[in-house]
């Protein structure tokens, strides 16, 4: 198994161009996360996907949109990309609502100039 | 969101040094999960405490977590260059997300 797979690993981006990051999982979770890391601080919640069919804001939505393309795949879209997205991307998956370990994929380092 | 604070924000240890990182909420959790992320990686999940002073080991890592489920610690002994990294606290949120605390940054010089 891969477990979850991100791409790209790297991008730049300039102000007000757009982009989708890609996530896909290929073990059969159904609960899948988007985050984003900014330096010296934890991860924050951009977007979340309790079940195929259903996307949530999370702590951080704003210029992010979201898509639960099916039961594997979920991605992130900016857009209008903007200096302040700068930071590192991790999506995550969990099986359940009542498991508690959220795996995690190798995550999308973003700059935008 | 509900947060936790974690003390310290940065620590650096000789090898053979212990290390011991704490986690602080304002209120009462009804889990605490404790996550390593090595430095250019992503969050690996390590343990999850449930329950009231509840202590767990995994080699040289003991996990604590308080009376009254409101601190958690993690303990390293005998720090190895392996430990390198950033420790997370972590505790549910209320959307079936997890709660990050900004970590403890752990370097240990050979």
């Amino acid at each position: 198994n891969a477990g979850v797979t991100q791409t790209p690993k790297f991008q730049v981006l300039k102000t007000g161009q757009s982009m989708t990051l890609q996530c896909a999982q290929d073990m059969n979770h159904n609960s899948m996360y988007w985050y984003r890391q900014d330096p010296g601080m934890g991860l924050r919640l951009i977007y979340y996907s309790a079940s195929e069919g259903t996307t949530d804001k999370g702590e951080v939505p704003n210029g992010y949109n979201v898509s639960r393309l099916n039961k594997r795949e979920f991605s992130l879209r900016l857009e209008s990309a903007a200096p302040s997205q700068t930071s590192v991307y991790f999506c995550a998956s969990l099986r359940d609502r009542n498991s508690y370990e959220q795996y995690f994929g190798p995550g999308t380092r973003l700059t935008v100039t | 969101g509900q947060q936790v604070m974690q003390i310290p924000q940065y620590q650096h240890v000789q090898e053979g040094e212990d290390f011991t990182t704490y986690c602080n909420s304002s209120t009462t959790l009804s889990n605490i999960q404790w996550y390593k992320q090595r430095p250019g990686g992503h969050p690996v999940f390590l343990i999850q405490l449930v329950k009231s002073g509840e202590v767990k080991k995994q080699k040289r890592l003991t996990f604590q977590f308080g009376e009254a489920k409101k601190n958690s610690s993690l303990h390293i002994t005998a720090t190895q260059t392996t430990d390198v990294g950033t420790y997370f606290c972590v505790h549910d949120g209320s959307q079936g997300n997890l709660i990050f605390g900004k970590g403890t940054k752990l370097s240990v010089k050979p």
